[in-house]
């Protein structure tokens, strides 16, 4: 089982609905969770941080943790064609002192005008 | 602020050359990384810093090499290209290590061996 699992999509839908994207785990020592957003032919750029579980908003997104069932979500409401890029899950631990990401394999999102 | 800056973006190579791919910042930044994009694959980490002098090997490093000589400037350099390492190449910095803060990365170079 890869440690963490990501659907490719690509996941299309019409302006204005609301996008859900999804990641689970096996890594029960993942504590901090990380989406970021890559447009075509562009490096990733941070777009909602979270550690433990809970819900975090910033504008539209909104991220939810739930370490019980190794799972992380990101909703995008009112969603725009300026949404459409790779989203991509991403999980650290905390390992003598440093750390680094594992990555999830990126969900294609399409918002069509 | 030009953040992360790779060299060369695209670049055909032959079986068997080397090359070696730039990775500047200018933020500062203590915390390295090379990662590698495949096709639906995700990003692999290659090699990563955590200061001058300081590097260690992450999820895929055969057939790699990284030295880190200044703060700012962090090469990856690949001996005796194969086909496998046709991939897209993100080089990427952070303030503090990765659990707790953002990446910074790079435009990618896309490096297509034949």
């Amino acid at each position: 089982q890869k440690e963490v699992e990501q659907d490719p999509g690509p996941l299309s839908v019409p302006e204005g609905a609301i996008v859900s994207l999804n990641c689970t785990y096996s890594n029960s020592a993942f504590q901090y969770f990380m989406w970021y957003r890559q447009y075509s032919r562009k490096g990733p750029e941070l777009l909602m941080y979270t550690y433990s579980s809970g819900n975090k908003e910033d504008g539209r997104f909104t991220a939810q943790v739930d370490k019980s069932s190794k799972y992380i979500s990101l909703f995008i409401r009112d969603s725009q064609p300026s949404d459409s890029a790779t989203y991509l899950c991403a999980m650290s631990e905390v390992d003598r002192g440093y750390s680094t990401l594992t990555f999830g394999k990126g969900t294609m999102l399409l918002v069509s005008p | 602020n030009a953040g992360v800056t790779q060299t060369p973006k695209f670049r055909i190579l032959k079986i068997g050359q080397s090359m070696t791919l730039q990775c500047t910042q200018d933020m500062n930044h203590n915390y390295m990384y090379w990662y590698r994009q495949d096709p639906g694959m995700g990003l692999k980490l290659i090699y990563y810093s955590v200061g001058a002098g300081i590097t260690d090997k992450g999820e895929v490093p055969n057939g790699y090499n990284v030295s880190r000589s200044t703060t700012e400037d962090f090469p990856l350099r690949l001996e005796l290209a194969a086909p496998s390492q046709t991939s897209v190449y993100f080089c990427a910095s952070s303030y503090r290590p990765l659990a707790d803060t953002e990446a910074f990365f790079g435009q990618g170079t896309r490096l297509t061996v034949v």
